[in-house]
């Protein structure tokens, strides 16, 4: 079975330019997760998709974060314009909807902002 | 606000030996709970959970345990080999595999 693809693996962008990150779930799961994990700490929750609708994002910096989902399936996550705090790597997971399930990684997008 | 705690940032164990890997929590809504490993270069990767309605849950080397009166769970490596060593996340959520709040996360060395 094919896991959750993630594109590019590495970034390093000047603060104040834009990147995009790009995420292919497992066939079949509905549900869509990008994580921000910061060096020194756990994943923490960005924005979580269920089909092509938003479930939360409440953790999401909206004026410079954005993400979509379109169809339902693959979904990118943009930073506009890039700070240096944001040097991070960025997981996408996907889970099968609620249930007995559990979510699973990508190998995640390290992104660096100089 | 940090409601999943891991409070040790490394152990080092000896090959063989019991590693166990400890958890705090402060949300009591919190209905399950998962422990991922994470290798360098990787992403983490499930490797067992508990739901709230049990106290213990074995997969082969790996148990958890959970004591919900403490907010308190662990997680014990019997016997712990040297491809164990990895970053240990606990993480847990109001509904199974969603909204997951991760904690820090534990490395641990397991010394041949």
């Amino acid at each position: 079975e094919a896991g959750v693809a993630q594109s590019p693996r590495y970034k390093i962008i000047e603060k104040r330019q834009s990147v995009a990150f790009w995420c292919n779930p497992i066939s079949g799961h509905a549900t869509l997760y990008w994580y921000q994990q910061i060096l020194g700490q756990g994943p923490k929750l960005l924005i979580q998709f269920q089909n092509n609708g938003v479930v939360d994002d409440s953790q999401l910096p909206k004026d410079r974060f954005s993400a979509e989902r379109l169809k339902g399936v693959d979904s990118t996550l943009k930073i506009q314009p890039a700070k240096l705090e944001d040097s991070a790597v960025y997981l996408c997971a996907s889970s099968f909807p609620g249930g007995d399930t559990e979510a699973f990684f990508g190998q995640g997008t390290r992104l660096t902002v100089v | 606000d940090q409601q999943v705690k891991q409070n040790s940032p490394s152990l080092s164990v000896q090959e063989g030996r019991i590693s166990i890997l400890n958890c705090d929590y402060t949300n009591s809504m919190f209905d399950y709970f998962l422990w991922y490993k994470k290798y360098p270069a990787e992403g983490p990767t499930f490797l067992i959970s508990i739901s709230s309605i049990k106290d213990k849950n074995e997969d082969g080397r790996f148990t958890v345990f959970l004591n919900k009166s403490a907010k308190h769970l662990s997680l014990h490596i019997v016997p712990s080999q040297p491809g164990d060593s990895a970053v240990y996340f606990c993480a847990a959520g109001m509904e199974y595999g969603n909204k997951l709040v991760f904690g820090a996360g534990t490395i641990l060395r397991v010394k041949s």
